[in-house]
């Protein structure tokens, strides 16, 4: 299986001021075909989770240019520029490369 | 506006049986992949089973393979989830997702004796 592993944020941190989440993966998630089969969510406090990034660096319909997904083939940044109070919740990454899928084990984000 | 509304959660014994059901709405049901995930309390997110758009094709993790079991009726709009041997880890809040960008708003399923 494909172990997705998060890094913490030095929590809080100061709205208005940025914000990246590291994700690694085990292997690598680049297909042939060129696409990067990684998704980020968002899962606010209470609420379902809501996809923001998929293909590694295509924001999801809806979602604020403050959301960005970059990396290469096994480690990926979600970056989050000037934070704001709406963006609280625990960040999860997913590889859908191949069965089974897998998620990271989250990363919260508090705001001061 | 999609929609996707789970029931059939609740308070079941460990080794019995649980059906959950998923209606959608808002799209085009058989043009897509359906799947399950689950959280458990406090807990991270767990993908549970996916099913291809004609239901000819299912997919499970080892940790339910062989007890649940992923179905679809295209015309009526259902995602299914029969979950078979509970056991008391199976216990969390189950979520109907279509392609991981649109979320049911979840099911809780509590296996306790």
């Amino acid at each position: 299986d494909i172990v997705m592993t998060q890094g913490a944020l030095p929590n809080p941190v100061p709205s208005g001021e940025s914000a990246s989440i590291t994700c690694q993966s085990s292997k690598s998630l680049l297909h042939s075909n060129g696409k990067t089969y990684l998704n980020w969510y968002l899962q606010r406090p209470g609420q379902s989770p809501q996809l923001l990034i998929y293909w590694m660096s295509t924001r999801a319909s809806g979602v604020s240019d403050r959301f960005s997904g970059s990396g290469s083939g096994t480690d990926f940044t979600l970056k989050i520029s000037s934070v704001e109070a709406e963006d609280v919740g625990v960040y999860y990454c997913q590889q859908f490369l191949e069965y089974p899928l897998t998620f990271g084990s989250g990363t919260k984000l508090e705001i001061k | 506006e999609v929609q996707l509304v789970e029931t059939g959660g609740g308070l079941v014994q460990p080794g019995r049986s649980l059906k959950l059901s998923c209606v959608a709405s808002g799209f085009t049901f058989n043009n897509y992949w359906m799947s399950w995930t689950r959280q458990a309390p406090g807990k991270g997110l767990e993908w549970v089973a996916s099913i291809t758009n004609s239901g000819g094709s299912t997919y499970y993790p080892d940790s339910v393979k062989g007890r649940f079991t992923i179905s679809r009726d295209n015309a009526q709009n259902t995602l299914y989830l029969q979950m078979n041997s509970l056991r008391s880890e199976d216990t969390a809040t189950y979520y109907c997702t279509r392609g991981g960008s649109e979320w049911g708003q979840g099911v809780m399923v509590t296996v306790s004796s």
